[in-house]
This record gives C-alpha cells, structure tokens and sequence, in this order.
C-alpha cells in the first residue's frame, strides 16, 4: 500500500493558463474524490468517481473544470483559463467500496498558485 | 444538506495532559459516518478516528477517542497524554448516503512542551 500520490504537488501558474493535475489513488481502491481547500478552510468536495464513472459534481465545479478517470485508474483534474481565485490546495482522496460511505484516504495534495 | 461546526478555531495543551476538541453537526440523514482528520503542517490529511453513527459505542484508537451524542449531533475528540506531534488542523468531517465528505472549518491544536 503506497499511498494516494499526487503530481506535481506545487504548481505557479499565470492567469489565463490551463493546468493539469494528476491523482494516482491506493490500487484497490474503486472510488475517487477531488476536494479543494482554500487557506483557513476544510476541504470543499468537487467531484468523485466511482471506476470510470463520474457519479456526482459539485457546483464549484465551473465549466473551466473536468475530471477523467480513464480506465478506472489514476484520475486528472484539468482547469483551463486558470483565475486568481482558483489558487488553492487541491486534495485527491480513495476509498474501497463496502458500503454507502467509506473510508477515504488523502493525498498530499497539489498546491496551485495562479499569479 | 449537511453542515459540520468547529467552534473553536484553536486550541493549546501541555504535553501530556488531555484536550477535547468539539464538534457539531446537523443532518437529515439516519445512517452516517463521522470522521476526524489531522492535517499537519507538511498538510497531508490522516484519518485519526472513524464512528458509525449506528454504533452506540465510542471509538477509541490508542490515545484518541471520541464522545458520540446522536442526539444532541455532537462529535468531540479526545486526546490523552498529549505528545508535541500530536499539533496539527484537525477536521472533523461527515459522511452521508452520498459519498462526499463535508469538512468543518478546522480546529488548529498547539502542543506546548
């Protein structure tokens, strides 16, 4: 069991640019949630997987936003005309399957700044 | 929709002494999970404690456990014998039918030597 690792885990980007997030979850796990968490905050839920399955969005989620999970593996997390207000940590967590709600274990993070 | 309450943005303790961090929550939901996560400074997120809501009995991991009043929707931490790596953000989180956490704003615990 490796862990949940996540890449890059630092990210400066300039207004305008697209970026591209990479979650790598622990390999039996068959559910995986994006969060994002602002300075003095708990983690906001942005959207989960289950497999390859995109099950649920949340309204933060704005169309510069997509997620994929191809394969039912590791999970990307796009944002394009990246805004000052998009700067945050962004959290990858996984869990395995056994009931309506699981355990979920987290990443690191990858921490985005947008200048 | 669920909402988790942290009303004490920080707290401190000596080393090796106890302290109770609070939390509240407020549900629809009959069938749920509630968390605590500690976040240290490297902030990676680690599961401290898990209670099944359906569960009566308290968890307890070691030196961490948690006062579960379904009832009153209240879902304290305790920690025993405080040690200096124990400072961290912790979050207390909730778990319903539909898969996604929902954090509280974080309590940030100082360990004093």
């Amino acid at each position: 069991d490796t862990g949940v690792s996540q890449d890059p885990r630092h990210k400066i980007t300039k207004r305008g640019q697209n970026v591209t997030f990479r979650c790598d979850p622990i390999s039996e796990h068959n559910r995986l949630y994006w969060y994002r968490q602002t300075l003095g905050q708990g983690p906001e839920f942005l959207t989960y997987f289950q497999n390859e399955a995109q099950l649920e969005k949340s309204r933060l989620l704005s169309d510069r936003f997509s997620a994929e999970r191809p394969k039912g593996s590791f999970s990307t997390l796009e944002i394009q005309r990246t805004e000052q207000g998009d700067s945050a940590m962004y959290l990858c967590a996984s869990s395995s399957q056994t009931g309506a709600t699981d355990t979920q274990y987290f990443g690191p993070g990858t921490r985005l700044t947008v200048l | 929709a669920q909402t988790v309450t942290q009303s004490q943005p920080e707290m401190s303790v000596q080393e090796a002494e106890t302290v109770t961090l609070s939390c509240t929550y407020d549900t629809s939901e009959s069938d749920y999970y509630l968390f605590w996560y500690k976040q240290p400074p490297s902030r990676q997120m680690i599961l401290v404690i898990r209670q099944e809501a359906y569960k009566q009995q308290n968890a307890t991991e070691n030196r961490f456990s948690v006062n579960f009043q379904k009832a009153a929707k209240s879902f304290s931490l305790k920690i025993s014998d405080s040690q200096l790596g124990d400072a961290a953000m912790y979050f207390c989180a909730f778990g319903g039918s539909n898969y996604k956490l929902t954090f509280g704003k974080g309590t940030l615990l100082t360990v004093n030597p």
